[in-house]
C-alpha cells in the first residue's frame, strides 16, 4: 500500500526565515506534485516533479525530488506572510494520475 | 494551462435529497477523471475513478449506490450524491489528467462545498 508521509504537519514561523517541508512515500514513483490550499479554497498547483533529481523553483519556493530516497522537499526561502497556507504533496500511484495525498502541512508565517 | 471546471462551487441541500456535481475538462479530452473528498482540516481521499463509457471504479469503503458517477463524454463526469445526509457534507474535488507527448499532469476543478442540512 502506498503511503505518503508529510512533515511537519504544522509549522509556525517568522517572516524572513527559511524552512523545509518533507514528503516521504513508501513505494516507487517518479511523479510527485506539490499543491497549495488556502482555507475554503480548492487546490493551486505549485510543482510537478517528474524525474529523479528534478528541482523546480518559483519565487520563494523550491521543490526537489529524490526517487531513490523516496523523498521530496519543499523549501521556503525568506518566508513572507502571503505564503501562509496548507501545503500538500501527492504521489502518482502507478503513473496513472490517481494521486495519494500527504496529510498536509499547515504553514503560518507571522509578520 | 489546461482548465477543469467544476460546478457548482457550493451547494446546500436538505437531508434526503440528491445533488449532482459536474466536472468538465474545458480544452482537452479526458477518458479518466478522479473524484476526491476532503473533510475539514484533513487531506484528500480518492473516492472513485470515472471512466468514459464504462463503469466507475470505487475505492474501498465508498458506497457506489450513494455516490453515482457518470462519465458520458470525453469532457464531462458527474458525481451524484444520492439521499444526502449531514455526514456527506464535505468538499468534493475532481481532477482530470491531460496527457501529452512528454507526459501529463493532473488538473483539478475548483471544488464543490456540499452542506447537507
Amino acid at each position: 500500500e502506498l503511503k505518503v508521509e508529510q512533515n511537519p504537519l504544522f509549522l509556525s514561523m517568522q517572516e524572513g526565515k527559511n524552512y523545509t517541508i518533507y514528503c516521504n512515500y513508501s513505494t516507487t514513483s517518479d511523479r510527485l506534485y506539490w499543491y497549495r490550499q488556502d482555507p475554503g479554497k480548492s487546490l493551486e498547483s505549485l510543482f510537478v516533479l517528474l524525474s529523479n533529481g528534478a528541482v523546480k523553483q518559483e519565487g520563494r519556493l523550491m521543490a526537489s525530488l529524490d526517487t531513490k530516497a523516496r523523498l521530496s522537499t519543499l523549501h521556503i526561502t525568506a518566508a513572507v506572510h502571503d505564503l501562509s497556507a496548507t501545503y500538500f504533496c501527492a504521489v502518482d500511484m502507478d503513473s496513472n494520475y490517481q494521486l495519494i495525498w500527504g496529510a498536509g502541512t499547515k504553514l503560518i508565517i507571522k509578520p | 494551462g489546461a482548465v477543469v471546471s467544476q460546478h457548482p462551487s457550493w451547494v446546500i441541500c436538505k437531508s434526503g435529497t440528491s445533488v449532482k456535481i459536474e466536472c468538465r475538462s474545458l480544452d482537452f479530452q479526458a477518458t479518466t477523471m478522479f473524484w476526491y473528498r476532503q473533510f475539514p482540516k484533513q487531506s484528500l481521499m480518492l473516492m472513485a475513478t470515472s471512466n468514459e463509457g464504462s463503469k466507475a471504479t470505487y475505492e474501498q469503503g465508498v458506497e457506489k449506490d450513494k455516490f453515482l458517477i457518470n462519465h458520458a463524454s470525453l469532457t464531462l463526469s458527474t458525481l451524484t450524491v444520492t439521499s444526502a445526509h449531514p455526514e456527506d457534507s464535505s468538499f468534493y474535488i475532481c481532477s482530470a489528467p491531460m496527457i501529452g507527448q512528454g507526459g501529463g499532469e493532473a488538473f483539478f476543478g475548483q471544488g464543490t462545498r456540499l452542506t447537507v442540512v
